[in-house]
């Protein structure tokens, strides 16, 4: 079983930073996560990815724990536009994870 | 504007006829992704090539459904016969050959399918 869970909505404060979690216990040792979000009846957006160790980029940064079952995004300093559903996603089998909607708040 | 492109952007169709879509990658990405996302839910992997080749098939890809990518270029996913069931976003995706296992796929912002 590859479910990939994720909590189905967060709010956030405008600057605030925004932490979205994905479950993915069933990872294989040499499968990378990935992270897009997907704007209003837009195809999703690539943010970063990571296979064991934590990434950063000008975007987000990405937390992976030491097992690998879980991983974490972190939106620094949330803004408005920020406000999307936000999927994680297993390059086995190309499985999104069940999406989190995310919603910045001023 | 050199990303993913998909046309139509949206479609009508009544039930029982067959509709195209056409998806154009991203110039030198020679993997090209195929997924459907219906309303609520996250995309679903439908059908994957490698240049001309069809390398990975979803078991959501019906009899009814066929994608080619007859000159590793752009692609095109029919569905033949449409069903209600078929009313979803048709998202394709394209990625650059790195020689790494796994590719950071670029999307398009997909064709919309109702069926009637």
């Amino acid at each position: 079983d590859a479910k990939t869970t994720q909590p189905p909505s967060m709010d956030c404060a405008e600057g605030r930073a925004a932490n979205l979690p994905c479950n993915h216990s069933t990872i294989s040792g040499n499968e990378y996560v990935y992270w897009y979000r997907q704007i209003h009846s837009q195809g999703p957006q690539y943010i970063i990815h990571g296979l064991k160790n934590n990434e950063t980029n000008e975007m987000a940064s990405l937390i992976i724990t030491e097992d690998r079952k879980s991983s974490t995004l972190i939106l620094p300093h949330a803004t408005l536009r920020d406000t999307a559903v936000y999927y994680c996603f297993r390059t086995y089998k190309y499985i999104f994870g069940t999406g989190t909607r995310l919603k910045v708040l001023a | 504007d050199t990303g993913v492109s998909q046309d139509p952007r949206h479609k009508i169709t009544k039930r029982g006829q067959n509709v195209t879509f056409r998806c154009d990658p991203i110039s030198e990405h020679n993997r090209l992704y195929w997924y459907r996302q219906t309303l609520g839910q996250g995309p679903e992997f439908l059908t994957y090539f490698q240049n001309e080749a069809q390398l990975e098939k979803s078991r959501l890809l019906s009899d009814r459904f066929s994608a080619e990518r007859p000159k590793g270029s752009f692609s095109t996913l029919e569905i033949q016969r449409t069903e209600q069931g078929d009313s979803a976003m048709y998202l394709c995706a394209s990625s650059l050959p790195t020689g790494a296992m796994w590719e950071t796929q670029y999307f398009g912002p997909g064709t919309r399918l109702l069926v009637l």
